[in-house]
């Protein structure tokens, strides 16, 4: 199975900071690399497809950057609505594995 | 736009079965496939299953293989899980999640989740 690992696993940030969440895969996964946001007892929302495709709809301050086996999400400019939990996830091959998560709280 | 609706879920017994249900609708059911992903409480998703738009392909993570199985009915709009030999483990919140256009591996719209608790 592909592991997915996720860089912090919590991140204390203000309003207005520039922040950047870091998943690693375990090998080649191509550009097949979602970012979903998870805020408490909601569903996942997809932010990101094929590691920098924002999804309609997100604001553009959400980026997704690939670099081989490692990917980035970066917020520019953190808005209150921004504070949840972050969770890459492969979908390059079966079992389609998440990362452990990323939370953002208020610093 | 996309709705995904689960039900099904509750409180049920070691050892014992449940069927759990999404319906869907805002979108061309039978044109794509789907998944359903858990989460324990307060823990990390877990992908569980996926099934072909045609539900001729089926794959599960290898924690539910050969207890779990999903199906679909492309008449009735509507994705089903149904669980047995059910474990306290398997207890959390089951969401459905529709395929992507581009991939179907790629869970694009996700629902509300339904809660399975197992416990005696």
């Amino acid at each position: 199975d592909i592991q997915m690992t996720q860089s912090p696993s919590t991140l204390s940030a203000s309003v207005g900071d520039r922040v950047t969440i870091t998943c690693r895969a375990s090998q080649s996964i191509s550009t097949w690399l979602a970012w979903f946001q998870q805020k408490p007892g909601k569903a996942p929302n997809l932010l990101i497809s094929q590691a920098s495709n924002l999804q309609s709809g997100v604001p553009s301050r959400f980026s997704g950057s690939a670099s081989g086996t490692e990917f980035t999400l970066t917020i520019s400019g953190l808005q209150p609505d921004d504070f949840a939990t972050y969770y890459c996830q492969q979908y390059s091959l079966y079992p389609f594995t998440f990362g452990p998560g990323t939370k953002i709280d208020i610093k | 736009q996309v709705q995904l609706v689960e039900s099904g879920g509750g409180v049920v017994q070691p050892g014992r079965s449940l069927r759990l249900s999404c319906e869907a609708s805002g979108f061309t059911f039978r044109s794509y496939g789907m998944h359903w992903v858990r989460q324990a409480p307060g823990k990390g998703l877990e992908w569980v299953a996926v099934i072909s738009y045609d539900g001729n392909n089926k794959y599960y993570a290898d924690s539910v293989k050969g207890r779990f199985t999903v199906s679909r009915d492309n008449s009735k709009n509507t994705l089903y899980l149904q669980m047995s030999s059910l474990r306290a483990e398997d207890t959390a919140v089951y969401y459905c999640a529709k395929g992507g256009h581009s991939s179907t591996w790629l869970m694009d719209s996700w629902g509300q989740g339904t809660l399975v608790t197992v416990s005696s």
